[in-house]
């Protein structure tokens, strides 16, 4: 079976520009989570989905963040503008019931922004 | 200030010696999970410790949950090379996740 499958591998970006990330979760998970990884902050949890409703967003920056789960086995993170600021490696991972069981990570975009 | 602190946060050692890592808080958890991250890739869950001063073994690995339920410790018996990674602790005191600092090992052949 596939893993948590996640697109564009790699982003390279201009400061002002939207930035679109995506994420396929495991086929019969119910929970996705959305994390930032950087040098300076670590590994930060950004957004919690169960059965495609957000959970907790606590951890979502500002505003220019955003993310959706259109349906049972797909989310975006998109940000908007973006910012030199949000260069970091961007993780999906997806667990089967919620966020204290296994969660099976994505391989990450890594993001750039100049 | 982070909830999960390890130490230390960088580890080098030559291939063969024993080594512990500490993951500590002054929160109580339910569960503490373990996972290693390799250069490029996303983390892999190692371990999952429920129980307070539960002890479980993976191999060369050796995870240790303390009393109160507030800090872990992750031994590694002779190390190799295939060891080097990132290893993190993640747990939830409540209802928000939280992963922990980090420790960086090297492990030199």
């Amino acid at each position: 079976d596939a893993g948590v499958i996640q697109s564009p591998r790699h982003e390279v970006t201009e400061m002002g520009q939207e930035v679109t990330l995506r994420c396929k979760l495991i086929s019969g998970h119910n929970s996705l989570f959305w994390y930032r990884q950087t040098m300076m902050r670590g590994l930060e949890l950004l957004i919690y989905f169960n059965n495609n409703v957000p959970i907790d967003d606590s951890g979502m920056p500002e505003d220019r963040f955003s993310a959706k789960m259109p349906n049972a086995s797909f989310s975006t993170l998109k940000i908007q503008p973006s910012e030199p600021r949000d260069s970091a490696v961007y993780f999906c991972a997806s667990s089967l019931q919620d966020l204290l069981e296994t969660q099976y990570f994505g391989p990450g975009t890594r993001l750039l922004v100049l | 200030t982070q909830l999960l602190e390890q130490s230390p946060q960088f580890l080098s050692i030559q291939e063969g010696e024993n080594l512990t890592v500490y993951c500590n808080s002054s929160s109580v958890f339910s569960s503490l999970q373990w996972y290693r991250q390799e250069p490029g890739e996303g983390p892999v869950l190692l371990v999952t410790v429920v129980t307070g001063g539960e002890v479980k073994k993976l191999k060369r690995l050796t995870f240790q949950f303390g009393d109160a339920r507030k800090d872990s410790s992750l031994h590694i018996t002779a190390a190799q090379p295939g060891d080097t990674g990132l290893y993190l602790c993640a747990g939830a005191p409540g209802n928000q996740f939280y992963f922990g600092t980090g420790t960086s090992l090297t492990v030199i052949p």
